[in-house]
């Protein structure tokens, strides 16, 4: 089965700008989990869907970060506008419920200049 | 905010060597989970281990939950070249997210 794939692998923006990113989960998992890791510090949850619901997303850090999930098949992330604390690598993970292992993608490195 | 800590933060090891990662923290998990890490990619689950002094094997890997749930060890018996990457544990609350660890990074030399 295809993995979790994320699109960009790579983004380098200017401060001020918007930036997209894409989760697609592998198929037929409802749980899609948005992670991040900013420079020198650890993994952290950013948010949780259930299909196309928002099941947590206590993790985001501000209103400049939406994220949605419609149809409850791929996700994307948008930051807008983009500072530079936001840099960082963005992974997305899916599970197909609850208590299950999470599968993660290979992540997109953003770049916030 | 939990925090796992990860000790040794960096390990530079010979081929054959053991060696030991901590996973440390104060708070209690429902589970806890290592994973590993290969630049550029996303982490890999190793295992997960549930119950307080669970001790699970993976080959060479051998992994322990604390009797309180609070803490983690890996230990690799005979480390090859091929287990060099980045270690990370990660405990779960029962709310369905993740808290990672500050990772330890592995380099065996052949």
């Amino acid at each position: 089965e295809a993995g979790v794939t994320q699109f960009p692998s790579h983004s380098v923006i200017e401060k001020g700008q918007t930036v997209t990113l894409r989760c697609d989960p592998i198929s037929g998992h409802d749980n899609l989990y948005w992670y991040r890791r900013v420079m020198g510090k650890e993994i952290k949850f950013l948010l949780h869907f259930v299909k196309e619901s928002k099941q947590d997303e206590s993790g985001m850090p501000n209103n400049r970060f939406l994220a949605e999930r419609t149809g409850g098949t791929y996700s994307t992330l948008k930051v807008q506008p983009a500072e530079l604390e936001d840099s960082g690598v963005y992974f997305c993970a899916s599970s197909p419920f609850r208590g299950s292992p999470l599968h993660f993608g290979n992540g997109t490195r953003l770049t916030v200049t | 905010t939990q925090l796992l800590e990860q000790s040794p933060q960096f390990l530079s090891i010979q081929e054959g060597e053991n060696l030991t990662v901590y996973c440390n923290s104060s708070s209690v998990f429902s589970s806890l989970q290592w994973y590993r890490q290969e630049p550029g990619e996303g982490p890999v689950l190793l295992v997960t281990v549930v119950t307080g002094g669970e001790v699970k094997k993976l080959k060479r890997l051998t992994f322990q939950f604390g009797d309180a749930r609070k803490d983690s060890s890996l230990h690799i018996t005979a480390a090859q070249p091929g287990d060099t990457g980045l270690y990370l544990c990660a405990g779960e609350t029962g709310a369905n997210n993740l808290f990672f660890g500050t990772g330890t990074r592995l380099t065996v030399i052949p």
